[in-house]
């Protein structure tokens, strides 16, 4: 089966100290990858994404991610985090033959003043 | 970056009415349409898969009677919860794909559905 874990359900960090939220995903094909951010009662919003080129990519808000091909993970990094940091985090994957998304079961972010 | 617009963001209804909610995607054509819905502190379900002119594909377990899927335009798509009930209270997000392999999900602000 095709999936997408996220090993951390709750990952609590104290203010300006660094983050790694975890994905792993299982697949035996070619995927692109996501993380999308979640704040209270809103929808989703990108974060970064890896499609092809170099495995560590930046996105928004200071964030980055590295693709790892051999351990199949993707997880997300942020040196140093900030209060509105808080948040729910989605780890992504889209089979490059489909149009379908399968999400991760989240990550709760919360940072601690 | 895109812009998916969904209408209401709140919506209360009594059990047995039936309640319809709105996605737009504003700048560009969305050749596709997903709607997914959310429980509390868990991930998003995929419910439905929404082209533009055809019928929607619906995901094992989803009853296509209980969530109509309209896809009438390259900019709007329409689930309607019919005959709610308590059991179909929850956050429903819908998300728009320009198309092709690399295309990103846009998302809208979700609408919650509290049915009483």
């Amino acid at each position: 089966a095709q999936s997408v874990t996220q090993l951390d359900s709750q990952v609590p960090v104290f203010e300006e100290a660094p983050v790694e939220l975890r994905c792993n995903y299982s697949s035996s094909v070619s995927v692109y990858l996501f993380w999308y951010v979640q704040y209270p009662n809103q929808g989703l919003q990108l974060l970064l994404k890896y499609l092809s080129g170099s495995t560590l990519v930046k996105g928004i808000n200071g964030f980055e991610a590295e693709f790892n091909k051999s351990q199949t993970s993707f997880h997300l990094r942020k040196p140093s985090v900030h209060i509105s940091d808080t948040a729910e985090y989605f780890c992504a994957v889209r089979y490059l033959k489909s149009n379908q998304f399968y999400f991760g079961t989240g990550t709760s972010l919360t940072v601690i003043p | 970056g895109a812009v998916v617009s969904q209408h209401p963001s709140w919506v209360i209804c009594k059990s047995g009415t039936s309640v319809k909610i709105e996605c737009r995607s504003l700048d560009f054509q969305a050749t596709t349409m997903f709607w997914y819905r959310q429980f509390p502190k868990q991930s998003l379900m995929l419910m439905a898969t929404s082209n533009e002119g055809s019928k929607a594909t619906y995901e094992q377990g989803v009853e296509k009677d209980k969530f109509l899927i309209n896809h009438a335009s390259l900019t709007l798509s329409t689930l309607t919860v019919t005959s709610a009930h308590p059991e179909d209270s929850s956050f429903y997000i819908c998300s728009a794909t320009r198309g092709g392999p690399t295309g990103e999900l846009f998302f809208g602000e979700g609408s919650r559905l509290t049915v009483l």
